[in-house]
């Protein structure tokens, strides 16, 4: 059975950091591109950031382009997401996604809240 | 970047009638990378269409994607007590991009 299970989200001040993780179990992680997208409490879904299977391609929103790294260790079966400078509207469930064909996404983790506040 | 825009913002129906949705894309969305997902209160999306047309594994054959272009439809034939939440749809095609979803409520 595929699993994907986010850990990491809590209460950061404006400006603090923030690592999530993605523990992935049930199918190859290395042969699948992974993807974060988030979701702010009571809004829509916003692609975060992507990596390809062997990391070699990775692609950012522009909200967060030069505060969020993605990364990934396929001997851990794990996925990442560095969140530096972090601001209120970051303030949302991010979940960890599997790219099912292109870029359509067949497995989602349950999520993992990251809130911003002073 | 590709703007999705879901209609209608909240669709009222009761069990058993069919629902429409529509997503309209501010530019062509190349090969038909658009899927759909249904999202209920307190849990992760899942995966309904891909490829604008293609049921994902498990889906019921009540749920229908057409389209192409910039105009795509979701289809629920008849809605069954399971289905009443919100629906998204996603663009693959480019930088990827989410509609703002649809709302299917019990009327």
């Amino acid at each position: 059975e595929v699993q994907l299970v986010e850990s990491g989200g809590g209460l950061v001040k404006p400006g603090g950091s923030l690592r999530l993780s993605c523990a992935a179990s049930g199918f190859t992680f290395s042969s699948y591109s992974m993807n974060w997208v988030r979701q702010a409490p009571g809004k829509g879904l916003e692609w975060v950031s992507s990596i390809s299977s062997s990391s070699s391609y990775i692609y950012y929103a522009d909200s967060v382009k030069g505060r969020f790294t993605i990364s990934r260790d396929n001997a851990k079966n794990s996925l990442y997401l560095q969140m530096n400078s972090l601001r209120a509207e970051d303030t949302a469930v991010y979940y960890c996604a599997r790219v099912h064909v292109q870029g359509d996404f067949d497995y989602w983790g349950q999520g993992t809240l990251v809130t911003v506040s002073s | 970047e590709i703007v999705l825009t879901q209609s209608p913002g909240t669709l009222s129906l009761s069990p058993g009638e069919r629902a429409t949705l529509s997503c309209r894309a501010s530019q062509s969305v190349s090969r038909n990378y658009l899927a759909w997902y249904q999202q209920k209160p307190g849990q992760a999306p899942s995966l309904l269409i891909y490829d604008a047309s293609i049921r994902a594994t498990g889906i019921p054959d009540r749920f229908s994607g057409s389209g192409s272009g910039t105009d795509f439809t979701l289809t629920i034939s008849r809605l069954e007590p399971e289905d009443f939440a919100v629906y998204y749809c996603q663009q693959y095609a480019s930088p990827l991009t989410f509609g703002g979803g649809t709302k299917v409520e019990i009327k």
